[in-house]
């Protein structure tokens, strides 16, 4: 059973460029989670998605970045027209169901260079 | 979600058991204590969680004070690959947020 695949693993980006990072939940699992994790800080919420719907993006910048889960295919998250504050790196976690006393599996993220 | 207070570093030796602590006093009734680690430049791994009672998997033990405020991870062998970045988080079962804070450095030596 694989893991929370995620690519590309490294990008580089030019400033105004577009990011595009994939996240390909564990087999089953139906509950996407993105986190950003800024350079020497600890990893921060961004979104919650279920199979084409957002189910909270509380911590998303509201403009340039946006997310979504189709029925099918992976979780994209998208960053338009990156600035060098957006270099992070950017992990996907995954859950079968939203139920109690459940954990969270991560995948080993995007690591995004804006340059 | 409550929050926690972890020392900043700690180091242990190879073999030796390691025993993280967490404070969580503020803890509610409700929420659970999970634990998860960060090796260098990969994603964070799950390793073990509670409510009340004590519990233990491959990885390690999870001791919960009987008041619940505070907690010990407790890695019975540490080897080198154990060397990461160890969180505490507390949240109410079923909530979908792992709130990250600091969390402690070990560092194993040999």
């Amino acid at each position: 059973n694989a893991g929370v695949m995620q690519n590309p693993r490294h990008l580089v980006r030019r400033r105004g460029q577009e990011a595009r990072l994939r996240c390909s939940p564990m087999k089953g699992h139906s509950h996407v989670y993105w986190y950003r994790q800024l350079p020497e800080e600890g990893l921060k919420f961004m979104v919650y998605l279920q199979k084409e719907n957002i189910i909270d993006e509380s911590g998303m910048p509201k403009e340039r970045f946006s997310a979504e889960f189709p029925k099918e295919g992976p979780s994209i998250l998208r960053i338009q027209q990156v600035v060098r504050g957006d270099s992070a790196a950017y992990f996907c976690a995954s859950s079968p169901q939203q139920v109690e006393n459940t954990e969270a599996f991560f995948g080993q993220g995007t690591r995004l260079t804006v340059v | 979600d409550a929050k926690t207070t972890q020392p900043t570093s700690m180091d242990c030796a190879e073999g030796r058991a390691a025993n993280l602590p967490c404070n969580h006093s503020t803890i509610s009734g409700n929420e659970y204590v999970y634990w998860y680690r960060q090796i260098h430049s990969q994603g964070p791994q799950y390793i073990i969680h509670g409510l009340k009672n004590n519990e233990t998997n491959e990885m390690a033990s999870l001791i919960i004070t009987e008041d619940r405020k505070s907690s010990t991870l407790i890695l019975p062998h540490a080897t080198l690959r154990d060397t990461a970045v160890y969180y505490c988080i507390v949240r109410v079962g079923g909530d979908y947020k792992l709130s990250f804070g600091a969390g402690t450095t070990v560092t194993v030596r040999a």
